[in-house]
């Protein structure tokens, strides 16, 4: 099946700073990508939606100036956490889908993001 | 989308088949029914999919009710390490649109 990666698997930062998450899909071109956010013992919630060489959608309460997305190539998706806070702290996990063949929609590993 | 009514739990003994029900009641006549499962601190991880016919592939066989209404994802020789939370999704075909995750349910194999 399709490989997606996400980089890193987990990232500590200081509260106040920026971190990047990349997501690439290894075997095939995606035109749209899909970042969600889990809590602890929560269930998956999109965060947004990252259409390559468009402006991302974002979620409703999901502010688009804190999560920079960025999807510049049909390989490649980045999420910026602008200004970490504690509570940003969560599990990321980004999807993409090899158009035009519906919702087999493959998932990254995720990203744990501690923010201290 | 169709909304989605799964157990929260259940529990199975391994190498025995697990039965995961799922309720969708209002599912319309283009929307599909796809199983994913999430294991621990994981993405998820596609399962199966299908539209009115019984499906099998080398994971699951996925059971639907012939008014649709409701599916049986099945495991048959349930292993350790299918043990995950399992997602039940209706969604239609078209477009590029994200999928919506319920709460699933949290399979727990026992050795």
């Amino acid at each position: 099946g399709a490989v997606v990666s996400q980089h890193p698997s987990w990232v500590i930062c200081k509260s106040g700073t920026s971190v990047k998450i990349e997501c690439r899909s290894l075997d095939f071109q995606a035109t749209t990508m899909f970042w969600y956010r889990q809590f602890p013992k929560q269930s998956l919630m999109l965060m947004a939606t990252s259409n390559e060489g468009s402006k991302a959608t974002y979620e409703q309460g999901v502010e688009k100036d804190k999560f920079l997305i960025n999807h510049a190539s049909l390989t490649l998706s980045t999420l910026t956490v602008t200004s970490a806070h504690p509570e940003d702290s969560s599990f990321y996990i980004c999807s993409a889908s090899r158009q035009p063949r519906g919702y087999e929609q493959y998932f990254g590993p995720g990203t744990r993001l501690t923010v201290t | 989308d169709a909304k989605t009514t799964q157990p929260p739990s259940m529990d199975c003994a391994e190498g025995r088949a697990a039965n995961l029900p799922c309720n969708h009641s209002t599912i319309s006549g283009n929307e599909y029914v796809y199983w994913y499962r999430q294991i621990h601190s994981q993405g998820p991880q596609y399962i199966i999919h299908g539209l009115k016919n019984n499906e099998t592939n080398e994971m699951a066989s996925l059971i639907i009710t012939e008014d649709r209404k409701s599916s049986t994802l099945i495991l048959p020789h349930a292993t350790l390490r299918d043990t995950a939370v399992y997602y039940c999704i209706v969604i239609e075909d078209t477009g590029r649109r994200a999928l919506t995750f319920g709460s699933g349910t949290r399979l727990q194999v026992q050795p």
